[in-house]
């Protein structure tokens, strides 16, 4: 069966720092993985996307198969990070997104 | 970017009575999605709603708890019936207007008392 583990559900850096998000996932068939993130006070909102293979606010997430992971990293932590970061797997093939979501890693940026 | 209404955003209900929650989108989607967010705890998939046929339920949810209608391509209701304490969660929908990239309403925050 089809499942996302974020194994850390508070991180907390200080700014400057490098962040590290985990995010495992088992699933038999071809993943799609998504990062998606929640400011406080806002809506979910999505962060990146392995198939893109971009960088978003200095994010990024290299899907590695050997290792079933899709880990979120930044090198330099700033303050508006903080938020909480869902890693999610897409059960459907074609960008449907009918998503299994990790429980979550809130990210605390300190001064 | 897409833009997902959805509605009411918060509500508190008797136990035993029925909530209706719309999904507004402002493009058409083949397909919707229910959500469930526990106090403290990440998003489970209530079911997906197809325009045209009865939605698909994810296990451990049935139509007769959480009946959904998708009358058209852009349109969306979840109810949540007979309603108890443990139902107190919120309840986001998502849809996919351009694809790979979902995108999701604010969320209902529903309470039961």
């Amino acid at each position: 069966a089809q499942r996302v583990t974020q194994p850390e559900k508070l991180l907390s850096v200080f700014k400057g720092a490098p962040v590290e998000l985990k995010c495992n996932y088992s699933y038999s068939g071809s993943p799609e993985l998504f990062w998606y993130v929640q400011y406080s006070r806002q809506r979910l909102q999505l962060l990146l996307r392995h198939i893109s293979r971009e960088s978003i606010k200095g994010f990024t997430a290299d899907l590695n198969k050997g290792e079933t992971s899709f880990h979120l990293k930044k090198p330099f932590a700033q303050e508006e990070d903080s938020a909480m970061y869902y890693c999610a797997l897409d059960l459907l093939t074609g960008g449907g997104n009918k998503l299994t979501f990790g429980t979550g890693t809130q990210l605390k940026v300190e001064l | 970017s897409a833009v997902i209404s959805q509605k009411p955003s918060r509500d508190i209900c008797q136990r035993g009575t029925s909530l209706t929650i719309q999904c507004q989108v402002d493009s058409q989607v083949t397909m919707m999605f229910w959500y469930r967010q526990q106090p403290g705890q990440s998003l489970t998939l209530i079911a997906t709603a197809n325009q045209g046929s009865e939605a698909t339920y994810e296990s451990g949810f049935v139509i007769d708890k959480f009946p959904i209608s998708r009358p058209n391509l852009t349109f969306s209701t979840l109810t949540v019936s007979n309603m108890s304490p443990e139902d107190s969660s919120i309840y986001l929908c998502s849809a996919t207007p351009q694809e790979g990239k979902a995108f999701f309403g604010q969320g209902t925050r529903l309470t039961v008392v």
